[in-house]
């Protein structure tokens, strides 16, 4: 069974600049999350989808953040435009069915913003 | 909301000894407590969970306990290798907004 995928790995870009991720969870999961983990913290939950509802995005910052999963499987996160302080890990999870299930991870897209 | 605070920050201990990993948390809902081990540059993986009806559980050389009253958990290893080095989080979910609220992590170094 394939884990979480998520594309691309790293990316560097310029403040201001737009970037976006992509994520595919595993086959069969309904709840979908996004996370941010900083240098030396642990993962921060932005947005959590419930198939293609999201159910709480209330630590997601909404002037520059976005996130979409319209047909209840993969999901992209956006950022637009991006600040220095966006510089980190965004990783996206995902797990069969309510936020108390075992919660399986993506490898991370590393976020550098010069 | 749900805290979760991880102790010690770091830790270092002798291959073959055992480390523990303590965790609390604030939200007396809170159902369901996983441990998460991540290497450096990689994901976040789960090795051993705990939910709120149990207070044991033990997994070859990993066992996880759970103190309700005083809302507690905690990680033990024992028999440490080199290859336990990592970082190791709690995570706390199912309180009042059923999501997983992460310690700050607890650096393991074993020395071979």
């Amino acid at each position: 069974e394939a884990g979480v995928v998520q594309s691309p790995r790293y990316k560097i870009i310029e403040k201001k600049q737009p970037v976006a991720f992509w994520c595919n969870p595993i086959s069969g999961h309904n709840t979908l999350y996004w996370y941010r983990q900083n240098l030396g913290q642990g993962p921060e939950l932005l947005i959590r989808y419930e198939n293609e509802e999201a159910v709480d995005d209330s630590q997601l910052p909404k002037d520059r953040f976005s996130a979409e999963r319209l047909k209840g499987v993969d999901s992209t996160l956006k950022i637009q435009p991006a600040e220095l302080g966006d510089s980190a890990v965004y990783l996206c999870a995902s797990s069969q069915q309510a936020s108390a299930d075992t919660q399986y991870f993506g490898p991370g897209t590393r976020l550098t913003v010069l | 909301g749900e805290n979760v605070e991880q102790h010690p920050s770091t830790l270092s201990v002798q291959e073959g000894d055992s480390a523990v990993i303590k965790c609390t948390y604030s939200d007396s809902a809170s159902n369901y407590f996983p441990w998460y081990k991540q290497e450096l540059g990689k994901r976040p993986q789960l090795i051993i969970d705990i939910r709120s009806n149990v207070g044991e559980k033990k997994d070859q050389r990993i066992a996880v306990t759970l103190n309700k009253t005083a809302k507690h958990f905690s990680l033990h290893i024992t028999e440490t290798q080199p290859e336990d080095s990592a970082v190791y989080f709690c995570a706390a979910s199912g309180g009042s907004q059923g999501n997983l609220i992460f310690g700050k992590g607890t650096k393991l170094s074993v020395k071979p």
